[in-house]
């Protein structure tokens, strides 16, 4: 069965500092991976998604993942972050098998940006 | 274009009482997903529709819940004699195809008291 695993609950980072939020997977074919964002209250947005390819992907609102084959992770990064990044990140994975459709999300990161 | 949306955004219910959810999808998007968000279990997939083919409701925590799709469009998630383990922000998505990026509505959270 497929899973994700984000190691880090909640992360606190100055406004301008960098950022990396981690992710784990586990699936046994070619995975389709996904970072979504969650603001308070609203629903998720996709932040960048990777099916195949370049294993360095570009997303909205400056972010960037790279896929890790070696390393099953696909973790999300930012040069310098907005106090607007304030929000809760997820990681999912779906397969590139049968059922595809299934996402499977980590449980997600907190973000908090300090002024 | 418009988004997914669902309704009602907020619904407080009581104990035993059955409740209806409704999602909206993108227009042209003929598969569509419900997941719950729960502060103990995370995302969890619910149910999948995809065009006229059989949903799969591999997901579904129990036969309170059932979920219906009419004409290829609007959903409805139904819990009957609803349980206060069913508290949860219900999360609908939709997208093009089967395996395309899935786009989020804004939820509707459930409260049952």
């Amino acid at each position: 069965a497929q899973s994700v695993t984000q190691p880090d609950i909640h992360i606190t980072v100055s406004e301008g500092a960098s950022l990396e939020l981690r992710c784990n997977y586990s699936y046994g074919a070619t995975p389709y991976l996904f970072w979504y964002v969650q603001s308070p209250g609203q629903g998720l947005q996709l932040l960048l998604k990777y099916f195949s390819g370049d294993t360095l992907v570009q997303g909205i609102k400056g972010f960037e993942a790279e896929f890790k084959r070696s390393q099953s992770s696909f973790n999300l990064r930012k040069p310098s972050v907005h106090w607007s990044d304030a929000a809760e990140y997820f990681c999912a994975v779906g397969g590139s098998g049968g059922s595809n459709y299934k996402l499977t999300f980590g449980k997600g990161t907190l973000l908090t940006v300090n002024p | 274009g418009a988004g997914v949306s669902q309704s009602p955004s907020n619904k407080v219910t009581e104990k035993g009482k059955d409740v209806e959810l409704r999602c909206d999808p993108i227009s042209g998007h003929t598969a569509l997903y419900w997941y719950r968000q729960s502060l103990g279990q995370g995302l969890e997939f619910l149910i999948y529709f995809q065009g006229n083919s059989a949903p799969d409701k591999s997901g579904l925590p129990s036969d309170r819940f059932s979920a219906e799709r009419t004409g290829g469009s609007v959903s409805t998630l139904t819990i009957q004699r609803t349980q206060q383990e069913d508290s949860a922000v219900y999360l609908c998505a939709s997208s093009l195809g089967e395996g395309d990026t899935q786009y989020f509505g804004p939820g509707t959270r459930l409260t049952v008291l």
